[in-house]
């Protein structure tokens, strides 16, 4: 079936550094979507794309969306100790309303 | 604004135990989900619904059964626990897809299941 898979599942960087989660899809996604766990917490919504070659900002974070519509990257600049957590990709398979999630990438932020 | 609420947060079982796992949004949302969270293994989909009286499988829905009654409800069984099954559970909701994208997904805080 549909997979969406995501890279690294782990990293640790020393605060200020910068950090890059990579997804990719093994089909055309119609959109997808970037969520934020804290530790003991639960999936946030943080950004939807939607068009090809989108590229989204909020603050420090920057989203992009593959030309052809399988891949999209979420970037950090300069991390801080609140931007610890799991990052997930998640997008539509099998129907628009099925949302499969990536792995996720946990990341540690060291002071 | 209670959002989507879970119920039991926490339940241990014995192996062969039946259990039922609550999710209430008061969203008005179509669409309900419910995932399984395991280390190493992110977010797995087990079942959902597109409506109330609607149920679909997801990725990994053996052992579970689920129930839409109400649009506000949806439920999460489990008729005889195993180990396995062993997981943090998570319930979301989403209102009825209206563009090009897939739905918005809001997440309960989550019930972590321990199967003895």
């Amino acid at each position: 079936g549909q997979q969406v898979m995501q890279i690294p599942q782990y990293q640790h960087v020393q605060e200020g550094e910068d950090f890059t989660t990579y997804c990719n899809s093994s089909t055309t996604l119609s959109n997808i979507q970037w969520y934020k766990q804290r530790p003991g917490g639960h999936p946030v919504f943080l950004i939807q794309l939607v068009k090809s070659g989108e590229v989204k900002k909020q603050k420090r974070l920057t989203f992009q969306f593959g030309e052809a519509k399988k891949n999209s990257s979420l970037h950090i600049t300069a991390t801080q100790t609140t931007d610890v957590g799991t990052y997930f990709c998640a997008g539509p398979t099998g129907g628009y309303q099925k949302v499969t999630f990536g792995i996720g990438t946990k990341l540690q932020v060291i002071p | 604004n209670a959002g989507v609420t879970q119920t039991p947060k926490f339940r241990v079982l014995k192996t062969g135990q039946s259990m039922t796992l609550l999710c209430a949004q008061d969203m008005n949302h179509e669409y309900m989900y419910w995932y399984r969270q395991d280390p190493g293994m992110g977010l797995r989909l087990i079942h959902y619904s597109v409506g109330e009286g609607t149920t679909a499988k997801g990725e990994v829905p053996d052992g579970y059964n689920v129930s839409r009654l109400k649009k506000q409800n949806f439920l999460l069984g489990l008729e005889s626990a195993a180990p396995s099954q062993t997981s943090v559970y998570f319930c979301a909701s989403s209102s009825s897809f209206s563009g090009s994208g897939a739905n918005v997904l809001t997440f309960g805080a989550g019930s972590r299941l321990t199967v003895l």
